[in-house]
């Protein structure tokens, strides 16, 4: 399956900076996954990086507040603009790689970045 | 009501022992069914895949109840190592989007 690198592992910040994560990919794929997990919650997808177009981001969620980059197939970026104590969570790049029945890809995940927001 | 729900426990076992989890899912579009483990601080990692006639890994046995809507994991002979939290994961028909329950926390004690 594809490994990812995902930095920075976790990271302290101000209220009101902005903070961008970066994930690298040790194969070309065609769709990246940026998530998020609060404490005690479970995982909620912010938005579907894309290739060469912008991203596609789920309810809740807009570019203005999670800016995402793709420039290539092995890489991509989350930024999370602004911060409030509220954004303090572990922020996961994931891929689809490999089969997991029904011909469906399964998610692999980065470790993730723990961001706190003081 | 949530996507999709699982009891969150913590279900406190002693190794050895014989425990399943459920999960109900809303969605009755939904066409793709795992089940995920996340320890403590690591990210989640697939266990393994829901068939629609139940499938065995080792001491998991996964099943799929699609006129209930529910999934279930059972796991035998519990290790102390079975420690963690099981997510149950569902991907609509038509959809990439995944959508992951809350889990449910397991602990096995020796």
């Amino acid at each position: 399956s594809a490994v990812i690198s995902q930095k920075p592992s976790r990271d302290i910040c101000q209220r009101g900076t902005s903070l961008t994560i970066q994930c690298q990919v040790d194969s070309q794929v065609t769709m990246m996954f940026w998530y998020r997990q609060q404490p005690g919650q479970s995982l909620t997808l912010i938005a579907t990086a894309n290739q060469g177009s912008e991203a596609t981001y789920e309810s809740g969620f807009v570019i203005d507040k999670f800016p995402i980059s793709r420039p290539n197939l092995t890489f991509s970026t989350l930024t999370v603009s602004n911060m409030s104590p509220e954004d303090s969570s572990i922020y996961l790049c994931s891929v689809e790689a490999g089969l997991g029945g029904y011909g469906a890809n399964v998610l692999t995940f980065g470790a993730g970045s723990r961001l706190t927001v003081l | 009501r949530k996507e999709v729900e699982q009891d969150p426990g913590p279900f406190n076992v002693p190794e050895g022992a014989t425990v399943a989890f459920n999960c109900t899912y809303s969605n009755s579009a939904s066409q793709s069914f795992f089940w995920y483990r996340q320890d403590c601080r690591k990210e989640p990692k697939l266990l393994m895949s829901v068939y629609s006639s139940g499938n065995e890994d080792g001491r998991f046995t996964a099943q799929l109840n699609r006129a209930s809507q529910y999934i279930s994991l059972l796991i035998r002979d519990s290790k102390l190592s079975d420690s963690a939290t099981y997510l149950c994961v569902v991907r609509y028909t038509g959809f990439q989007k995944l959508v992951f329950g809350t889990g449910t926390r397991l602990l096995v004690s020796p």
